[in-house]
């Protein structure tokens, strides 16, 4: 079974640029989640979808962040314009929709702001 | 704002020596599970406790769940160099309808040297 596929692995852009990260879940996964990871701490949860449905996005900053995840598979997590504060893991995540399921993460793309 | 904070922060500890991990929250989870991280990577399960009181093994790892579901703890005996990474404890709640949210705890690094 193929694992969460993310791109790309890392990106350095200049501050007030705008980047874009993609998600491909594991196959049959209906929800989907993006993680903000900043070195050595906890993931921070940004958005959860739920086929293409957002369930939760109450922390996701969004006068800067947006996210989609058009036909229920694939999702991109865009960030325009970037903030040096927004250097960071980024993590992908799928899980069945059932409570205690496990959730699969992708390897993460590792943002550094400049 | 991080629902659960794991404590100890960080732990370096010699092979052989024996550790506990707490995982505390004040809100009641529906289910708990304990992750384990390694540089560049995704975090990874490692168990599911669902009910309070629940204890699980996994080789030289015991995990508790609290009666209250409102905490957890990780012990490890013996442990092994293998055993250093970054451990997350993630509760998750389930509405009535749509998936369950999966919040992380702040982390706790573990650092095994020989």
């Amino acid at each position: 079974e193929a694992g969460v596929a993310q791109s790309p692995r890392y990106k350095i852009i200049e501050k007030r640029q705008s980047v874009a990260f993609w998600c491909n879940p594991i196959s049959g996964h209906a929800t989907l989640y993006w993680y903000q990871q900043i070195l050595g701490q906890g993931p921070k949860l940004l958005i959860q979808f739920q086929n293409n449905g957002v369930v939760d996005d109450s922390q996701l900053p969004k006068d800067r962040f947006s996210a989609e995840r058009l036909k229920g598979v694939d999702s991109t997590l865009k960030i325009q314009p970037a903030k040096l504060e927004d250097s960071a893991v980024y993590l992908c995540a799928s899980r069945h929709p059932q409570g205690a399921a496990e959730a699969f993460f992708g390897q993460g793309t590792r943002l550094t702001v400049v | 704002t991080q629902l659960l904070e794991q404590s100890p922060q960080f732990l370096s500890i010699q092979e052989g020596e024996n550790l506990t991990v707490y995982c505390n929250s004040s809100s009641v989870f529906s289910s708990l599970q304990w992750y384990r991280q390694e540089p560049g990577e995704g975090p990874v399960l490692l168990v599911t406790v669902v009910t309070g009181g629940e204890v699980k093994k996994l080789k030289r790892l015991t995990f508790q769940f609290g009666d209250a579901r409102k905490d957890s703890s990780l012990h490890i005996t013996a442990a092994q160099p293998g055993d250093t990474g970054l451990y997350l404890c993630a509760g998750a709640r389930t509405s009535t309808g749509t998936a369950s949210k999966l919040t992380f705890g702040t982390g706790t690094r573990l650092q095994v040297t020989l």
